[in-house]
């Protein structure tokens, strides 16, 4: 199976910095890998997927890297919206697995 | 649009049974694998359990497997998540998750774009 773990699992920025968040995979998992953001109270809404892709209706500033077993989330200029905790997640094959998250303060 | 509907959270005893269930609309439902995955209070996501489109592939988490199954309906557009033998540490909110790309081939499984809005499960004395 495959384990995620993530760093940092918190950090605190100022708005327009530019953050990043790791994401390792316990095995290569090419590019199965997606980036969420969720919010207090809120179901958790998809940033990237296939590790760089984009999902449409997010934000530029919002992008991803990496493939085989080490992955990035960037913003590239944080905003106040941006308050959140950040997961991510292998999807390609069962069983499924999350990272623990990254709680992001501004 | 497409919409996720839970429902069947409670609270039940340690060592009882409860079924979720998780009617979707504004889709096709053949086409889509559908997912379980739970957030226990103040803590991170737990992928919980998946099947295939077809009814086919199951996949479960080792910390639910032999005590939770998954099944779906595909006229009733619903999933179904049986939870036998629970402990306290299945306490969470349940969500139903939808893979964002259809048709995926046999064996492989997508990531979420469409979620419900959770059921609560408390298993508590």
């Amino acid at each position: 199976d495959i384990q995620l773990t993530q760093s940092p699992s918190s950090l605190s920025a100022s708005v327009g910095d530019r953050v990043t968040i790791t994401c390792r995979a316990s095995q290569d998992i090419r590019y199965y890998l997606a980036w969420y953001q969720q919010k207090p109270g809120s179901a958790p809404k998809v940033l990237i997927y296939d590790a760089y892709t984009l999902q449409s209706g997010v934000p530029s500033r919002f992008s991803g890297s990496g493939s085989g077993t080490d992955f990035t989330l960037t913003i590239s200029s944080l905003q106040p919206e941006d308050v959140a905790t950040y997961f991510c997640q292998y999807y390609h094959s069962g069983p499924c697995s999350f990272g623990p998250g990254t709680k992001l303060e501004v | 649009q497409v919409k996720l509907v839970e429902s069947g959270g409670g609270v039940v005893q340690p060592g009882r049974s409860l079924r979720l269930s998780c009617t979707g609309s504004g889709f096709d439902f053949i086409y889509y694998g559908m997912h379980w995955v739970r957030q226990s209070p103040g803590k991170g996501l737990e992928w919980v359990a998946a099947i295939s489109r077809d009814g086919s592939e199951r996949y479960y988490a080792d910390s639910v497997k032999g005590r939770f199954n998954i099944s779906r309906d595909t006229p009733e557009k619903t999933v179904y998540l049986q939870m036998n033998s629970l402990r306290a540490d299945d306490t969470a909110m349940y969500y139903c998750a939808k893979e964002s790309r259809g048709l995926r081939p046999p064996g492989q499984l997508d990531f979420f774009y469409y979620w419900g809005q959770g059921t609560l499960v408390n298993v508590s004395s």
